[in-house]
């Protein structure tokens, strides 16, 4: 089943702009982790974030994560036409042999120059 | 240090057919994970190997589907016979410490069954 839900399904904005994209997600989790994905490229890593923190932050990317209301937020300032691309949140919960990362269907990011 | 490594890059079959999907990850790496992602939906988990075992392979859609982990080293997944919904792009992934960490990905295979 679908653990985490991103918000908005696509966002377009201009160079220099900040984007904000939310997740949403389900059941308790032990971590979140965000990703992104250049056309045509595999998942490339950006920011972990653990269930006793609440924002982390990574050069121009800035996660923050409230369980009580099981959502996560990632902005990336100053926007550049590079960082266009497909992000994903994923949870990760710990349950012995079945701990996985569930990833949500992600989130269309287009920077115009 | 080399990345997780998939190939081949793209795969087109016919419904029927048998393919089979290889991914090497990083070296140390005793977590790998199969991952699938239909187009417009979710990136959804297949299975996951510790070194040559089976944790979980709870997301295997079916037995058509199986994966290998020899030797702890390299996995295949064949799928036999290719049904047309089997389209889609296979994510294989590795870890040192399981989903505590972040996760390496390999770059994917495109597989289109027509």
């Amino acid at each position: 089943s679908q653990q985490g839900e991103e918000d908005p399904q696509a966002l377009s904005i201009q160079e220099g702009e900040n984007a904000t994209m939310n997740c949403s997600y389900k059941t308790s989790i032990n971590n979140l982790q965000w990703y992104r994905q250049n056309s045509g490229r595999g998942l490339v890593h950006l920011i972990l974030i653990r269930s006793n923190e609440r924002e982390k932050h990574s050069g121009r990317l800035r996660v923050t994560l409230d369980t009580s209301k099981k959502s996560s937020s990632l902005l990336i300032t100053a926007s550049r036409a590079a960082d266009t691309a497909s992000y994903f949140c994923a949870t990760a919960v710990f349950t012995g042999a079945n701990s996985k990362l569930t990833f949500g269907k992600g989130i269309t990011l287009s920077v115009r120059p | 240090e080399a990345g997780v490594t998939q190939f081949p890059s793209h795969s087109v079959i016919e419904k029927g057919q048998t393919v089979t999907l290889r991914c090497d990850p990083i070296s140390g790496h005793d977590n790998l994970y199969w991952y699938r992602r239909v187009m417009g939906k979710e990136i959804k988990f297949l299975l996951h190997f510790v070194k040559e075992s089976k944790q979980d392979e709870s997301g295997m859609p079916n037995n058509r589907f199986l994966a290998e982990r020899t030797g702890g080293t390299y996995s295949t997944l064949k799928v036999q016979p290719a049904e047309l919904e089997d389209s889609g792009v296979y994510f294989c992934a590795s870890s040192r410490q399981g989903v505590e960490e972040k996760l390496f990905f390999g770059s994917g295979t495109q597989l289109s069954v027509l």
